[in-house]
């Protein structure tokens, strides 16, 4: 069965400070993978996918992502944290078993709080 | 361009009724999902619809069903409502059925409270 894992609950950073959220995924065939985030009492914004090539992904404010095949990880990525990056982070993986689908599954999410 | 809209975004709904969520796609998006989101189980996959076939279930009850229409609208329905179906109703969309490449976006979400 595929799978996401984000090990981590939350993840604290100081303001200015790189940051890392972490994501691990176990599929069958070539992965597809997804980062969201997700704000207090909204839906979930697309930050960044992986489909193929190049191994390290940009996407929104500023995010990236490095896809590892080796070590099944997708883990997400900034430069420099901001405060207004306070939110809840979740790694998804599109499902390629049965056929044609654009179900995702995700992983239980990383709360990230960025303090000033 | 608009996003993928969802209405209501918040209801209240007694125990034992039943309730119909609402999703627009984005303009030209033929493929709708479902998710229900709560604190302890987390995002799970309701169902899919494309070009009005479910082509896709989740593990829920028969109490939760979905359609979709000609104009790529969809609607879901939860029937005889527990107390557990309280949770965050969303919706995503994409632009086609088989294509892996495609951005799946996502609603603001319909809130159901269930009292």
């Amino acid at each position: 069965a595929q799978s996401v894992a984000q090990p981590e609950d939350q993840v604290n950073v100081a303001e200015g400070n790189p940051l890392t959220v972490k994501c691990t995924y176990s599929v069958s065939g070539n992965p597809y993978l997804f980062w969201y985030v997700q704000y207090p009492n909204r839906g979930l914004q697309f930050l960044l996918k992986y489909i193929t090539g190049d191994n390290l992904v940009k996407g929104s404010y500023g995010f990236e992502a490095e896809f590892n095949k080796s070590q099944t990880s997708f883990h997400l990525k900034k430069p420099s944290a901001l405060v207004s990056d306070s939110a809840l982070y979740f790694c998804a993986v599109r499902d390629n078993n049965g056929g044609a689908t654009n179900k995702l599954i995700f992983g239980t999410g990383t709360l990230l709080a960025v303090q000033p | 361009k608009a996003g993928v809209t969802q209405t209501p975004r918040y209801l209240i709904k007694t125990r034992g009724q039943q309730v119909t969520l609402s999703c627009s796609p984005i303009s030209g998006h033929r493929s709708v999902s479902w998710y229900q989101q709560t604190p302890g189980q987390g995002l799970q996959f309701l169902f899919e619809y494309f070009s009005e076939t479910q082509r896709n279930k989740g593990n829920f009850p028969g109490r939760f069903s979905g359609r979709q229409f000609s104009n790529s609208r969809s609607e879901m329905n939860v029937s005889t409502l527990e107390l557990g179906d309280s949770a965050l109703y969303l919706c995503a969309s994409s632009l086609e059925g088989t294509g892996v490449r495609n951005t799946i976006y996502f609603g603001e979400g319909s809130w159901l409270t269930v009292v």
